[in-house]
């Protein structure tokens, strides 16, 4: 079956320390990958996205690393900050449609 | 710049009742998905519209439908409403990127409580 997942249901970090978040995809077809962020209360946020040409791409503060052998992905904050606080959803994009199949998200909790 | 906007934002239905959510895509964007997300859960995608058509549908109930109109708005009618649908339910609106790819971009959500 389809499934997207995630390793850690709840990451705990220090305020300024790094965190890395993994995710492991099941298709081996799939080219397009989203990460996601989902404060209480609020729909998912667009923080990153990587295509399968790729195995890592940079943002402001975040990277997104892409394991196409072993099928993992990983999303990694630097300098962590209260404000990461949230639930963080890996989503592939699947078919021609674009629907997104969204993982297992992982709670991250930055302690001050 | 302008976002995504459901309404409403709560809903409180009893069993059997009949709901109605509405999303309003980001302006000159053509296709809307709703997702489903139940508590401590990852959004499930229900139904996508693309110009007005439906172009996929996932794990959505019978007893759902839904339709793009016109100006692009969405409705997701729920009926026969069960205690299990209750949930967080998301549109999500997309348009085509000069850059490429057609990122998502989602709503607050409605927060749908049956009782």
């Amino acid at each position: 079956g389809e499934s997207v997942g995630l390793h850690l249901p709840t990451l705990s970090v220090q305020e300024g320390d790094n965190s890395i978040i993994n995710c492991a995809y099941s298709n081996s077809a799939s080219d397009y990958f989203i990460w996601y962020k989902q404060e209480s209360g609020k729909g998912p946020q667009f923080i990153i996205d990587i295509r399968s040409n790729m195995d890592k791409r940079q943002g402001q503060r975040v990277t997104v690393l892409l394991n196409k052998t072993v099928k993992h992905l990983s999303l990694q904050i630097a300098a962590t900050q209260p404000g990461d606080s949230a639930v963080y959803f890996c989503a592939e994009n699947r078919g021609a449609t674009n629907k997104l199949i969204f993982g297992t998200g992982t709670l991250l909790a930055v302690q001050p | 710049a302008a976002g995504v906007i459901q309404s409403p934002r709560h809903l409180i239905k009893e069993k059997r009742e009949t709901a109605t959510l509405k999303c309003y895509p980001i302006p000159r964007h053509d296709t809307v998905y709703w997702y489903q997300q139940g508590p401590g859960q990852d959004p499930q995608f229900l139904i996508s519209f693309y110009e007005k058509m439906q172009s996929d549908k996932g794990s959505i109930p019978d007893r759902f439908s839904a339709q793009q109109f016109s100006d692009y708005h969405s409705e997701l009618n729920m009926s026969s409403l069960e205690l299990g649908d209750s949930a967080l339910y998301f549109c999500a609106s997309s348009g085509y990127r000069r850059q490429g790819g057609y990122e998502q971009y989602f709503g607050p959500g409605t927060r749908l409580t049956v009782t």
